[in-house]
C-alpha cells in the first residue's frame, strides 16, 4: 500500500546550519506530496507541497523537489533559525481511495 | 478567525470515565478527520467523514465512536477511558477528502 518512510529523529542543529530531513515514498500512481509542520503546543500546518513530477515546493525558505525516478520528497532549508524548532512530517495523497498518509515526523531543534 | 477548533484543550479524567471532545470547522470543508498522536509524535488516522457520513474507520476500539451532527463538526465520544488513551487528539478538515488538511490545535488528554 501507499506509505511514506522519512528520517528518524531528533535533529539538532546550531543556527544558519543547513538543514535536509530524507523523505521517501512508495504509491501507485502519481501522488501529490506534501510537508507539514507542528510547533510545540500546536497542531501540523501544511508547509508545503508538490503536485507532480519536478515541482518544487516552496514557503519560508524551506525547499523540496518531487523527485519521482528516486521516490524522494527531501526538505530543505539553507539556514535554520531557532524559531524553525518543529516537528516536521511528510505525508502524500495516495490517488487510491484518495487518502493521507503521513510519515512518522521528525523532530528538529535549532541550538543558538 | 479560528478555522479548526476543539474543545477542551486539556482534558485530564480518571479511568473508567466517559468523556467527549467537540470540534466544529469554519471553513466550509466537506471531510473531516479524527487523529491520535502519541508522546513519540506518531500520527494515526481513526475516523474520516464526508458530509456527515463515515469513510474512514481505522482498528480503533469500539469505545470510541465519533458523531457528525453536520458537516462543520466532528465530534468523539470515548467510553470507559483507560490508561493507554492518553494522547493529544487532532481534528482536521480538508475541502474534499485528499486535499490539503487543516488541523485543530489538539486536546491534551491524561487518564490518572
Amino acid at each position: 500500500g501507499d506509505s511514506v518512510t522519512q528520517m528518524e529523529g531528533p535533529v539538532t542543529l546550531s543556527e544558519e546550519a543547513f538543514l535536509t530531513i530524507n523523505c521517501t515514498y512508495t504509491a501507485t500512481g502519481y501522488p501529490s506530496l506534501f510537508w507539514y509542520v507542528q510547533y510545540p503546543g500546536e497542531g501540523l500546518q501544511l508547509l508545503l507541497k508538490a503536485t507532480k513530477a519536478d515541482d518544487k515546493g516552496s514557503n519560508k525558505g524551506f525547499e523540496a523537489t518531487y523527485r519521482k525516478e528516486t521516490t524522494s520528497f527531501h526538505l530543505e532549508k539553507g539556514s535554520v533559525q531557532v524559531s524553525d524548532s518543529a516537528v516536521y512530517f511528510c505525508a502524500l495523497n495516495g490517488r487510491i481511495g484518495n487518502q493521507f498518509y503521513f510519515g512518522t515526523g521528525t523532530s528538529l531543534t535549532v541550538i543558538p | 478567525d479560528t478555522a479548526v477548533s476543539q474543545t477542551p484543550k486539556y482534558l485530564v479524567t480518571q479511568m473508567g470515565n466517559d468523556k467527549s471532545i467537540k470540534c466544529e470547522q469554519n471553513l466550509g470543508h466537506d471531510t473531516m478527520y479524527w487523529y491520535k498522536q502519541d508522546s513519540k509524535k506518531f500520527l494515526k488516522i481513526m475516523f474520516s467523514y464526508n458530509n456527515k457520513e463515515l469513510i474512514i474507520n481505522e482498528t480503533v476500539p469500539n469505545r470510541f465512536s465519533p458523531k457528525s451532527p453536520d458537516k462543520a463538526h466532528l465530534n468523539l465520544h470515548i467510553n470507559s477511558l483507560e490508561l493507554g488513551d492518553s494522547a493529544v487528539y487532532f481534528c482536521a478538515s480538508s475541502r474534499q477528502q485528499g486535499r490539503p488538511q487543516h488541523f485543530g490545535d489538539g486536546t491534551r488528554l491524561s487518564i490518572l
